[in-house]
C-alpha cells in the first residue's frame, strides 16, 4: 500500500484480556518498528525487525508483550493479560532497506484503552 | 544514539520563519541528525536529515554547525499546519530512532 496501515485504529479491552495489534508496512520495506506513546508522553521504543535478523526486543516492557513478523511483511504485537498502564497509542513504522539514509514512515497508530 | 537537547516549547507567528534549535554535543562523526515532527493525533513524520552539510527539502532546511555540536531546523514560512512537536534525533548507523521529548511548536495566527 501507499503507507503503513495499522488496525484496529481503536481498541477498548477489559483488564486481563489479550489483545493483538496489526501493522502492515510499506511493500518492500525490510525494517519494521513498534513504539508506544502514553498520553502526553514521548515515543517509547518497543521492538525492531530488520529482514531475517533476530529482532531487537530490548524495549519490550515485560514478558506480557511479544511481537512477530510473518514473511518479512505484516507484524502483530500481542499484549497478554492487559493492564491499565498498557493504555497508550501503539505506533508502527517501516523504513527502506539499509535504513541509514531513509526516513521512517509511521502509521496512524492503534489507540488502546484498558478498562 | 547521541543525546540531544531541545527547548520544551516555542511559539511563532504565521508566515514568519521559525528556527528550532537542537544541541547534540556528544554526537560522533558518523551520526546523522534526523528531524521528525508529530502533528496532533498523528504518528510522527520524517522532516529532514543531514550529516555535515546544510540540507534543504520541500518541508524545511537543516543548518548544521561546523563543529556538529548543534543544528537548527528552519521552517521558512510557518503556517498553522506546522504546529506540532518537533523531534531532533542523533542516529548511529542504522540503529533504531530514539525519540526524546521534542519541542512543542505553537503557531499564532
Amino acid at each position: 500500500g501507499a503507507g503503513v496501515s495499522q488496525s484496529p485504529s481503536n481498541k477498548v479491552t477489559e483488564k486481563g484480556k489479550d489483545v493483538e495489534l496489526r501493522c502492515d508496512p510499506i511493500s518492500g520495506h525490510t525494517a519494521l518498528y513498534w513504539y508506544r506513546q502514553s498520553l502526553g508522553q514521548g515515543l517509547e521504543f518497543l521492538i525492531y525487525f530488520q529482514g531475517n535478523s533476530a529482532p531487537d526486543k530490548s524495549g519490550l516492557p515485560s514478558d506480557r508483550f511479544s511481537a512477530e513478523r510473518t514473511g518479512g511483511s505484516v507484524s502483530t504485537l500481542t499484549i497478554q493479560r492487559t493492564q491499565q498502564e498498557d493504555s497508550a497509542v501503539y505506533l508502527c513504522a517501516s523504513s527502506s532497506p539499509g535504513g541509514l539514509n531513509y526516513g521512517y514512515t509511521f502509521g496512524s497508530g492503534t489507540r488502546l484503552t484498558v478498562v | 544514539d547521541a543525546k540531544t537537547t531541545q527547548p520544551n516549547s516555542m511559539e511563532s507567528n504565521e508566515e514568519e520563519p521559525v528556527h528550532l534549535p537542537c544541541n547534540h554535543s556528544t554526537i560522533s562523526g558518523t551520526d546523522y541528525i534526523h528531524w521528525y515532527r508529530q502533528l496532533p493525533s498523528q504518528g510522527p513524520e520524517y522532516v529532514i536529515h543531514g550529516l555535515t552539510s546544510n540540507v534543504n527539502n520541500r518541508m524545511a532546511s537543516l543548518a548544521i554547525a561546523e563543529d556538529r555540536k548543534s543544528s537548527t531546523l528552519i521552517l521558512h514560512r510557518a503556517t498553522l499546519r506546522d504546529a506540532a512537536v518537533y523531534y531532533c534525533i542523533g542516529r548511529t548507523g542504522a540503529q533504531k530512532l530514539v525519540f526524546g521529548q521534542g519541542t512543542r511548536l505553537t503557531i499564532n495566527p
